[in-house]
């Protein structure tokens, strides 16, 4: 089974600083998906990022970015210029290309200081 | 789009009550999954379906828990009887398969609280 860790319970960034969260999973497929979701206090579930892993090139969405290392089976997210909104739990997810199901880490509270 | 719609938004029962979640998915999507949230679990999968038949429902803790999608823009998790154990926070989350990949959107979710 797919297993998705994310070791920082818990980062501290201050307002317009860069902060990367960490992500590692172990799985034996070759073709799969990631994602970063965000769960701000309101506690919905938002899409930040996603990644396929035979694209070799990182995504990218505005002040949002991965490092996708397939080999090192890690996926990190960087958010530049960070905002007192980009304040909330993310959660890192898994799926592979034969099902639908998400495999999420534990989660990452940011803390975002002005 | 209105987003994937869940009621209540919270809900507070007493144990041994029966309890039930209800989820409107995006319209057009295909897929949908039913999740729950807790300290101790984190997020888990519950049960998704496809197309209104339920794929995977091994996620689902007991018997007590069922689900159900009659059609396209409706479905029901439903909890009889509730324990306190079964207090979370249930996520709706619906998908649309295209060129084999689908990204899975939420619902703000349902806080359910059983004393």
């Amino acid at each position: 089974a797919q297993t998705v860790t994310q070791s920082q319970p818990e980062m501290s960034v201050q307002e317009a600083e860069t902060v990367t969260l960490s992500c590692t999973y172990d799985t034996s497929e070759s073709d799969y998906y990631l994602f970063w979701y965000k769960q701000p206090p309101s506690r919905q579930m938002i899409l930040v990022i996603r990644q396929e892993a035979y694209k070799q090139q990182n995504a990218t969405e505005n002040r949002f970015s991965v490092n996708f290392q397939k080999a090192a089976k890690s996926f990190s997210l960087k958010i530049s210029d960070s905002q007192l909104g980009d304040a909330a739990m993310y959660f890192c997810a898994y799926r592979n290309n034969a099902g639908n199901m998400l495999t999420f880490g534990g989660g990452t509270r940011l803390m975002v200081k002005p | 789009d209105a987003g994937v719609i869940q009621s209540p938004r919270h809900e507070v029962t007493e144990m041994g009550q029966e309890v039930t979640l209800r989820c409107k998915p995006i319209s057009g999507h295909d897929y949908l999954f039913w999740y729950r949230q807790t300290m101790m679990r984190g997020l888990e999968l519950l049960i998704y379906f496809n197309n209104n038949v339920p794929i995977d429902d091994s996620g689902m803790p007991e018997d007590r828990f069922s689900a159900k999608m009659p059609n396209a823009s409706f479905s029901t998790l439903k909890i009889q009887p509730s324990e306190p154990r079964d207090s979370a926070v249930y996520f709706c989350a619906s998908s649309f398969l295209r060129g084999g990949f689908d990204t899975q959107y939420f619902g703000p979710g349902t806080r359910l609280t059983v004393l």
